[in-house]
């Protein structure tokens, strides 16, 4: 079964700072990526996925993410955040038709 | 066009006591999803549905969690009888995946969050 890593699960940072959240997963065979937000009070949404093709994915809000097959990462980023940005953030891969999820990060944006 | 629901949102019970949540997925989304996500974690399958048949339900813990999905559309989740360790949040989702298709993006519901005492 595959399982991915998530580090650094609280991380705060001031507005118009850069963002990176790592995520490493071990599964051998074909994965899909997907990196969720969830903003307090609000359910879980998709902020990018990666399925094939270029390995920068492009999402809402400014995010990217960079999927990095030799290194079994898929990195998100976001180079100048926002106030707004404050919220939980799950990388989840699908292997073998099942989604697993890391355990979170928790970003906290001080205006 | 409205997202996935669930009921309730919070609910508080005694331990022993049965529970059931209820899911209403997107519409026309074949897939449906129970997690749980306990506190500093991120979800858990619980069991996914393609239709009204459960296709992988190995994460279910079958001596006191039951779940349903007749008619293909809505599910219910039960636990009977419920236990300390049962808080949770659990979250339903659906997802549209076709002939195939491994997967496709997974639309959360707002969760039921509950307390057992």
């Amino acid at each position: 079964a595959q399982s991915v890593s998530q580090h650094n699960h609280h991380v705060i940072l001031s507005e118009a700072a850069s963002l990176e959240l790592g995520c490493n997963y071990s599964y051998g065979g074909t994965v899909n990526l997907f990196w969720y937000v969830q903003y307090p009070g609000q359910h879980l949404q998709l902020l990018l996925k990666y399925f094939s093709g270029d390995p920068l994915v492009k999402g809402i809000k400014g995010f990217e993410a960079e999927f990095i097959k030799s290194k079994f990462s898929f990195n998100l980023r976001k180079p100048s955040v926002q106030w707004s940005d404050t919220a939980e953030y799950f990388c989840a891969v699908n292997g073998n038709n099942r989604l697993a999820f890391g355990k979170g990060n928790q970003v906290v944006v001080i205006p | 066009e409205a997202g996935v629901v669930q009921s309730p949102r919070y609910k508080i019970i005694e331990k022993k006591q049965p529970v059931a949540f209820w899911c209403n997925p997107i519409s026309g989304h074949n897939t449906l999803y129970w997690y749980r996500q306990n506190l500093g974690q991120g979800p858990e399958l619980l069991i996914r549905y393609e239709n009204e048949e459960a296709v992988d339900d190995s994460q279910l813990p079958k001596d006191r969690f039951s779940a349903e999905r007749l008619k293909g559309v809505d599910s219910t989740l039960k636990i009977q009888p419920a236990e300390l360790g049962d808080s949770a949040v659990y979250l339903c989702a659906s997802s549209l995946v076709g002939p195939g298709q491994g997967a496709n993006e997974q639309f959360f519901g707002p969760g039921t969050r509950l307390t057992v005492l």
